[in-house]
């Protein structure tokens, strides 16, 4: 089984680039989430989605949108990149009452 | 609102010794409780939960956690840390009812096992 799956891996950005995270799921798991982790300040949920179509915003959504066509993607879109977004991004999913399932997340720097 | 605290941001022990990770918790309502470890660049990977029922959970690695109501804590310990467990370990709660998918972590414990 993949799991989830987050793809790129790394990626460096110059300030005002913009780019889409990745994450797929292929165990049809209803919600997927989108965190962000920063050194010593834990996981910050970003935005959720509760199914296709549903997204809501998270702790930290400034900065970052995202959409939900089907059950196995949830793509985190940022528009213009800033420093402050240097971070490292995980996706994750589940289904209700269970565990969370998490990728191996997409380490981003922005000079 | 839920919240979770780690005691200690860095614990160290010798390999062999006992392993304690503090973990409170608030919420309004009867939580499910989490432990999850990280590995250096990888994501995290569920050690251990609390859902319902016994309060005394066991996980995957030699690792338990406790669940204690009146102290609102849910500690991970292991008799004898081995050196494969350092790592980071994230605490984390999610309410039991209503709008129950959201995960509130604590801030991680890195846990340093030296030989």
């Amino acid at each position: 089984n993949a799991g989830v799956t987050q793809t790129p891996k790394f990626r460096i950005l110059k300030i005002g680039q913009s780019m889409t995270l990745q994450c797929a799921q292929d165990m049809n798991h209803n919600y997927m989430y989108w965190y962000r982790q920063d050194p010593g300040m834990g996981l910050k949920l970003i935005y959720y989605s509760v199914g296709a179509g549903i997204t809501d915003k998270g702790e930290v959504p400034n900065g970052y949108n995202v959409s939900r066509s089907t059950t196995e993607d949830f793509p985190l879109r940022l528009e213009l990149a800033a420093p402050s977004q240097t971070s490292v991004y995980f996706c994750a999913s589940d289904l209700p009452g269970q565990p969370q399932h998490f990728g191996d997340g997409t380490r981003l720097s922005i000079l | 609102a839920q919240s979770v605290t780690q005691l200690g941001s860095h614990v160290s022990v010798s390999e062999g010794a006992l392993v304690l990770l503090r973990c409170n918790y608030s919420s309004s309502v009867p939580p499910y409780l989490f432990w999850y470890v990280q590995y250096p660049n990888q994501g995290l990977q569920l050690l251990l939960k609390y859902t319902t029922g016994a309060t005394l959970v066991k996980g995957i690695n030699g690792f338990e956690a406790e669940f204690k109501k009146s102290e609102t804590s849910f500690h991970l310990t292991k008799p004898s840390a081995h050196m494969s467990d350092a790592a980071e370990y994230f605490c984390a709660v999610r309410s039991s009812g209503g709008s129950n998918y959201k995960l509130t972590f604590g801030k991680g414990t890195l846990l340093t096992v030296n030989p």
